[in-house]
């Protein structure tokens, strides 16, 4: 069973570029979540998408944003970096809404230089 | 802001002894997971508790809830060099949304 993929696996990036990640989760899995984890503030949540809805929403500005696909693939975009976005974006799938546990992608690492 | 608080920080300990993390939280839960990760890869799930659940096995983690201290503990007996990573706790809202908040973390370091 193929667990979560997520491309790429790092990206470089010039501050005011945009980026796209992608998600693709666990056969199955319909609820897809994005967090964000930099050393200073730790994994932040910023949106969890179930059958291609945004059901919960972090307390990032709006250059952030995402989507779900009918197969339960996500992305999520970036638009306008800055240097502060640089981090390791992880992307989580479950059954149900977390109810069961989460199973985490190995991450995009993404520099804004 | 965080909803669950790991203590402490950082857990240097030798090989074979057992290993202790709590978590603090501050709203109503209806779950509260562990999970593991090693040098800034993805997270690994070890194990989840209900809200009506006080205490939970998995090989050699225990995991205790209590509810009205609004607090976890994680216990790994027998600790070896390989369960050296960073470990989270994450707790839901009791709003039906399933948003799950990760504390801050505990690091371990087994010594061999």
């Amino acid at each position: 069973k193929a667990g979560v993929t997520q491309t790429p696996r790092y990206l470089i990036k010039t501050r005011g570029q945009q980026v796209t990640l992608s998600c693709s989760p666990i056969s199955g899995h319909r609820s897809v979540s994005w967090y964000q984890q930099t050393p200073g503030q730790g994994l932040q949540f910023l949106f969890e998408y179930f059958s291609e809805t945004q059901r919960n929403k972090g307390n990032f500005p709006g250059r952030f944003s995402g989507r779900q696909f009918s197969n339960s693939r996500s992305e999520m975009n970036v638009s306008t970096l800055e240097l502060g976005d640089s981090a390791l974006y992880l992307c989580a799938s479950s059954l149900r809404q977390g109810e069961y546990g989460y199973t985490f992608g190995s991450g995009t690492r993404l520099t804004v230089v | 802001s965080q909803q669950g608080e790991e203590d402490p920080q950082a857990l240097s300990i030798q090989e074979g002894e057992n290993a202790t993390m709590n978590c603090s939280y501050k709203t109503s839960i209806n779950n509260l997971q562990w999970y593991r990760q090693n040098s800034g890869r993805g997270l690994v799930h070890l194990i989840l508790i209900r809200s009506n659940e006080r205490e939970k096995h998995s090989g050699r983690l225990r995991v205790t809830l209590d509810t009205s201290k609004k607090s976890s503990s994680l216990l790994i007996t027998a600790s070896r060099a390989a369960d050296t990573a960073s470990y989270f706790c994450a707790t839901d809202v009791l709003s039906g949304t399933y948003k799950y908040i990760f504390g801050t973390g505990t690091r371990l370091k087994v010594l061999a």
